[in-house]
Order: C-alpha cells, then structure tokens, then sequence
C-alpha cells in the first residue's frame, strides 16, 4: 500500500501568515493527490483534487503543487476560517486502495 | 444541493452486525460511483470500501475486507453499507462520500459527503 506523510502535524500561524503544509508519497502517484480541510465535528471539504486543481467554490488563497512523490497545499494569506485540520489523499493505486495523510492541525498562534 | 445523509449508527457489541445507509439527492445518484470513509474518535480518515455507478466495480480496504459489504440502489438513490463480525477498532464516525471520477473502475476523491453516522462497538 502506499502511505502518505504529512508535515508538520501542527502548524501555529496567525491570520494574514502564508502557511505551507507537504505530503509525501511512499511511491510515485503522478498527480493523483488531493487535499481536503475538516473542522471539529464537520465532515471534510475537498480543496484540491488532481495536486493543483482548485475545486469549485474555495477560494484562490489555497494553492496545491506537486507531482510524483512530494505535494504542497500553500494558504497566501491565512483567514479566520482557515484553522482546521487539513489531509492529503492519494489515489494512484490500482486496484484501488485510497490512502489520507496523517493530517495538519493549523492553529491560532 | 447535493445531500448526502448516513443512517443506522449505533452502540453494538463485538461480533455484531449493522447495516448503514445513506440517502442521496440534488444529483443523479446512478451516475457516480459512492465511497464509505471513517474516522475514530481524534484520529485521522480512512476509506473503507468504494462501489461504482452500477455496482460493476466494488473495493474494500483490507481492514474490511471479509466483514462488510457495500451495496446500492439507485432506484431508492440510496448507498449502504453491511457491517459484520464488527470488532472495538470499527469504532468510527462513518461518512459516505461522492466520487469526483467518472472511470468507473477508478477511485478518484470525494467531492460530496454527508455528515456522517457514529458507530461505536463496545461490550
């Protein structure tokens, strides 16, 4: 199976901070990566699906690079909405078995 | 507006068996293939089981595999999940997902969910 590991697990940053969270792949998955943000008690939101592409709706401050085996979720300019925790996924490996990240906490300094 | 609503969570001991469902609308439920994921209390996301807009495809996590079952009926819009043999570690919410692919055969990521059903198994 392919594993993912996110760094850090916990960020503290404050609003207006550029924040950068990475996801490694245990194996090359090409662009099959996305990035979802969740919030106590809430189900988790896709953000970036395909390693860059925004899904309709979030806003342009959250950003996805990568390919291969390193991936990058980028927020420019962090928000009051944005602390929550936030998980890679790959989903290259056939057939199929879809593997998250750890995850990263992003917390008000 | 997409919805996605789980039901049948509950308390049940080890060994025991649940059935979980989810109610779709606002989409053509038969045209995407559905996902089940969950998550234990303070811990991270799992995917569980993946089946495909006509049932043609259908995956399990290897934790699962064996114990449950993932089904449709998209004459009901409706995705289910059988659950056996339950054991303490299926202690999770349980969230059902819509895939964003439209390859059949594939596993993509989940553009929809629902806001997820608890199931504890506990003696």
């Amino acid at each position: 199976d392919i594993q993912m590991t996110q760094s850090p697990s916990s960020v503290s940053a404050s609003v207006g901070d550029r924040v950068t969270i990475t996801c490694r792949a245990s194996q090359g998955i090409s662009s099959w990566l996305a990035w979802y943000q969740q919030k106590p008690g809430k189900a988790p939101k896709l953000l970036i699906y395909a390693a860059s592409s925004l899904q309709s709706g979030v806003p342009s401050r959250f950003s996805g690079s990568g390919s291969g085996t390193d991936f990058t979720l980028t927020i420019s300019s962090l928000q009051p909405e944005d602390f929550a925790t936030y998980y890679c996924q790959q989903a290259n490996s056939f057939p199929p078995s879809v593997t998250f990240g750890g995850g990263t906490k992003v917390e008000i300094k | 507006e997409v919805q996605l609503v789980e039901s049948g969570g509950g308390l049940v001991k080890p060994g025991g068996s649940l059935r979980l469902s989810c109610a779709a609308s606002g989409f053509t439920f038969s045209s995407y293939s559905m996902n089940w994921v969950r998550q234990a209390p303070g811990k991270g996301l799992e995917w569980v089981s993946s089946i495909s807009s006509s049932s043609s495809y259908i995956y399990y996590a290897d934790s699962v595999k064996g114990r449950f079952t993932i089904s449709r009926d998209n004459a009901k819009n409706s995705l289910y999940l059988q659950m056996n043999s339950l054991r303490a570690e299926d202690t999770a919410v349980y969230y059902c997902a819509r895939d964003l692919t439209s390859q059949p055969w594939l596993v993509s990521n989940f553009d929809y969910w629902g806001q997820g059903t608890l199931v504890t198994v506990s003696s």
